[in-house]
């Protein structure tokens, strides 16, 4: 069985880009969680979906957003980059009700904003 | 808001030693769920061990266990025998229970920067 795959692995954009990551998640999985990391702050939430829906998400600005697609798989957007957006942006997939709900992470998605 | 603390940046310990990784928290709630994810230089991240906050017996996977105290708000990851492949970072992580539709965010401690010398 595929893991979570996120594209592209690498990107570099400038200040006032926006940029569209994609994941995929695992077959079967039908929630998507969005993480950020940076050597600052760590790990942090940004969204969750199921089902199409946003279900939660983090303290982040609008400039942030994101989508679940039918057949499960999610796209996030940054508008307007910042140097601050400089991160590795994880995916993560669960099954959803029920169970421990463990996430499985993609590799990551390395944005670079010059 | 729920809070995860890991007081060690970084950790070292002889192959085929033993090592402990520290880890508190800090919840109003009496229902979650505890994980130990570890993340090697290749980034993907994995699940190491996960601990039910209800279940009074400590978690244990192969040479990965866990001492969780629940009173002390603390869930520590202890590696026997530890492998050159177990370097990597480290994090503690806090999820709210019962799952509901929806409710699956990780609250992420800093990392634990784990280092296995030969």
């Amino acid at each position: 069985k595929a893991g979570v795959t996120q594209t592209p692995r690498y990107l570099i954009k400038t200040r006032g880009q926006q940029v569209t990551l994609s994941c995929s998640p695992i077959s079967g999985h039908r929630s998507v969680s969005w993480y950020q990391q940076t050597p600052g702050q760590g790990l942090q939430f940004l969204f969750e979906y199921f089902s199409e829906t946003q279900r939660n998400k983090g303290n982040f600005p609008g400039r942030f957003s994101g989508r679940q697609f039918s057949n499960s798989r999610s796209e996030m957007n940054v508008s307007t980059l910042e140097l601050g957006d400089s991160a590795l942006y994880l995916c993560a997939s669960s099954l959803q009700v029920g169970g421990t709900g463990e996430l499985f992470f993609g590799e990551g998605s390395r944005l670079t904003v010059l | 808001a729920q809070t995860v603390t890991q007081s060690q940046p970084e950790m070292s310990v002889q192959e085929a030693e033993t090592v402990t990784l520290s880890c508190t928290y800090d919840t109003s709630e009496s229902d979650y769920y505890l994980f130990w994810y570890k993340q090697p230089p290749s980034r993907q991240m994995i699940l190491v061990i996960r601990q039910e906050a209800y279940k009074q017996q400590n978690a244990t996977e192969n040479r990965f266990s866990v001492n969780f105290q629940k009173a002390a708000k603390s869930f520590s990851l202890k590696i026997s025998d530890s492998q050159l492949g177990d370097a990597a970072m480290y994090f503690c992580a806090y999820r709210r229970s019962p799952i509901i539709q929806g409710a699956q965010k990780l609250v992420f401690g800093q990392g634990t920067r784990l280092t296995i010398n030969p």
